[in-house]
């Protein structure tokens, strides 16, 4: 199974901020790589998908890098709709998901 | 525009079954997959297993083998996925999840809340 690391678990910002999100996976997964925002008690949401494709309505303060390995989610500057817990998914054999990273107010 | 529809929220004891439904509208039922995907509370999202509604192929996530069991209706645009023996680990929001080869999990239904206590 493919495994998937995200980093960090909790990060603190405020709006305005550059915040970046590293994601790794466990063996090459070429760019099969998808990014998701969940807020509390809401189903997620995808923001990204093949690594730096923006999906549809998304705004393009967020943004996708990497292939391989080693993959980051980018948002240029934070705003207030934020904050949330996002979430990177394999999808090169089956499905995993990363732990999370929690997006805080500091 | 595309919805995806689930059942209510259940409350079951240690061993019984749960069947959740996740009826699709706004495209051709038979043209994608459906994922099922559940979080336990406070915890991260955890893939169960895909079912492809074009021929009822499946896959499921190792720990769950032998315990899932992923159908479709494609009469009605229904998926179901069935959860036996439960136990209070299984306790989690399950959502369901349209499937693409190019682009994942792109619409999510809202969750259904299974509550497993004695």
């Amino acid at each position: 199974d493919i495994q998937m690391t995200q980093s960090p678990s909790t990060l603190s910002a405020s709006v305005g901020d550059r915040v970046t999100i590293t994601c790794r996976a466990s063996q090459s997964i070429s760019s099969w790589l998808a990014w998701y925002q969940q807020k509390p008690g809401k189903a997620p949401k995808l923001l990204i998908y093949k690594a730096s494709s923006l999906e549809s309505g998304v705004p393009s303060r967020f943004s996708g890098s990497g292939s391989g390995t080693e993959f980051t989610l980018t948002i240029s500057s934070l705003q207030p709709d934020d904050f949330a817990t996002y979430y990177c998914q394999q999808y090169n054999s089956f499905w995993t998901f990363g732990q999370g990273t929690k997006v805080e107010i500091k | 525009q595309v919805q995806l529809v689930q059942s209510g929220a259940e409350v079951k004891k240690p061993g019984a079954s749960v069947k959740v439904s996740c009826k699709a509208s706004g495209y051709t039922f038979t043209s994608y997959g459906i994922s099922w995907v559940r979080q336990a509370p406070g915890q991260g999202l955890e893939w169960m297993g895909w079912i492809s509604a074009y021929n009822g192929n499946t896959n499921y996530a190792q720990k769950l083998q032998g315990r899932v069991t992923m159908t479709t209706d494609t009469s009605t645009s229904t998926a179901y996925m069935e959860l036996r023996s439960l136990r209070s680990d299984d306790t989690a929001v399950y959502y369901c999840a349209r499937v693409t080869a190019m682009v994942p999990f792109g619409y999510w239904g809202q969750g259904t809340l299974v509550t497993v206590s004695s």
